[in-house]
């Protein structure tokens, strides 16, 4: 079955402006969790949504948003972009079995602020 | 306060050889762990997880030991190979219906030919 696809792959922004990222999560999966990647932090944790509610928060500012569509999808909003919002935002698809999770992530967008 | 932490930011092993790959938390309520695998440019790749009710799990040429109650795990690769070189993170979930994980920085794994 189809991976997780992030779109746009690559986005270039200037500060100020806001952007949205898009998430089609694994058929069946209703679990999408975002993440941000940069060089000295790793990877982060920004929120996660189940069935069109936000489940869980990590620790970004209120200008990191995001929501999920009836069918799974999900976006990511970020507004009034600054310099420090250049990173990677991986999404993860997941299923929960159990005990046990299956979380697959995306090719990530690669986000550039200038 | 980082509570998952790979203190080793890069190993270096001959190809053939053993890689260790080591992993260590703080929170005592995580109870699953994974390993994922990562190339530039490309999201993470699963490897491998375990529960805390097991000690050992084992995929091929990958296994990951978990140790409780000195909250450590490890992944190794046997044999390694120069395909396996990329960046290594451990994380971890807590308990109930969560699909946060929590990531190491990641251990940058190099095997030479």
């Amino acid at each position: 079955k189809a991976g997780v696809t992030q779109t746009p792959r690559y986005l270039i922004k200037t500060r100020g402006q806001q952007v949205t990222l898009s998430c089609s999560p694994i058929s069946g999966h209703r679990s999408v969790s975002w993440y941000q990647q940069t060089p000295g932090q790793g990877l982060q944790f920004l929120f996660e949504y189940f069935s069109e509610t936000q489940r869980n928060k990590g620790n970004f500012p209120g200008r990191f948003s995001g929501r999920q569509f009836s069918n799974s999808r999900s976006e990511m909003n970020v507004s009034t972009l600054e310099l420090g919002d250049s990173a990677l935002y991986l999404c993860a698809s997941s299923s929960l079995r159990g005990r046990e999770i299956e979380q697959y992530f995306g090719p990530g967008t690669r986000l550039t602020v200038t | 306060d980082q509570q998952v932490k790979q203190n080793s930011p890069s190993l270096s092993v001959q190809e053939g050889r053993i890689s260790i790959l080591n992993c260590d938390y703080t929170n005592s309520m995580f109870d699953y762990f994974l390993w994922y695998k990562k190339y530039p440019a490309e999201g993470p790749t699963f490897l491998i997880s375990i529960s805390s009710i097991k000690d050992k799990n084992e995929d091929g040429r990958f296994t990951v030991f978990l140790n409780k109650s000195a909250k450590h795990l490890s992944l190794h690769i046997v044999p390694s190979q120069p395909g396996d070189s990329a960046v290594y993170f451990c994380a971890a979930v807590g308990g109930g219906a969560n699909s946060k994980l929590t990531f190491g920085k990641g251990i940058t794994l190099s095997v030479r030919p």
